[in-house]
């Protein structure tokens, strides 16, 4: 079935250095991801999204890359600070191309 | 507004109790969307709106969940004679249109069921 998986339930790190998140998911057929931020109390907040016809996408301070061949994405977040703790989600279309599956989250605690 | 707002942010019912989630999508977005978020869960799709009209109502946890969208814009999704399971955080997302669209979340509602 569809679903999509996060590497590791918790991550930390200090501030200043990068953090990189995983995810792995399940559907071959998947064209566009999306990563979700998602601060305590708050709804999750949109990051960056790819498709399938890329395997890079950089914005500010952050980098998604996308392993088609081992059904991989990753989101890695440059100098971190102290904001970016969170809890970070990735998502992917559903086979009808309108819900969003969402893995369960990592936690991204940056120490000062 | 400038996003996606809901209603209340916090609700505190007795089991038994019908209860009404409210959202209000960004404007001009003709999709909307309900997901529902257990503690320290991801994200469960529950029913999207294109227009006025849910293609799909399969993602609803029971039959005592309902939702509805009038004039294109305010959604409500009611919980009949909720039950402890219930509570959660109820979130609604819109995008432009279904389908390939990035949704944004509004802040959620927080169910308690005692």
């Amino acid at each position: 079935g569809e679903s999509v998986g996060l590497h590791l339930p918790t991550l930390s790190v200090q501030e200043g250095d990068n953090s990189i998140i995983n995810c792995a998911y399940s559907n071959s057929a998947s064209d566009y991801f999306i990563w979700y931020k998602q601060e305590s109390g708050k709804g999750p907040q949109f990051i960056i999204d790819i498709r399938s016809n890329m395997d890079k996408r950089q914005g500010q301070r952050v980098t998604v890359l996308l392993n088609k061949t081992v059904k991989h994405l990753s989101l890695q977040i440059a100098a971190t600070q102290p904001g970016d703790s969170a809890v970070y989600f990735c998502a992917e279309w559903d086979r009808a191309g309108t819900a969003l599956i969402f893995g369960k989250g990592t936690t991204l605690s940056v120490s000062s | 507004g400038a996003g996606v707002s809901q209603s209340p942010s916090n609700k505190v019912t007795e089991k038994g109790k019908d209860v009404e989630l409210r959202c209000d999508p960004i404007s001009g977005h003709t999709a909307l969307y309900w997901y529902r978020q257990s503690l320290g869960q991801g994200l469960e799709f529950l029913i999207y709106f294109q227009g006025n009209s849910a293609p799909d109502k399969s993602g609803l946890p029971s039959d005592r969940f309902s939702a509805e969208r009038t004039g294109g814009s305010v959604s409500t999704l009611t919980i009949q004679r909720t039950q402890q399971e219930d509570s959660a955080v109820y979130l609604c997302a819109s995008s432009l249109q279904a389908g390939g669209e990035t949704q944004y979340f509004g802040p959620g509602t927080r169910l308690l069921v005692l």
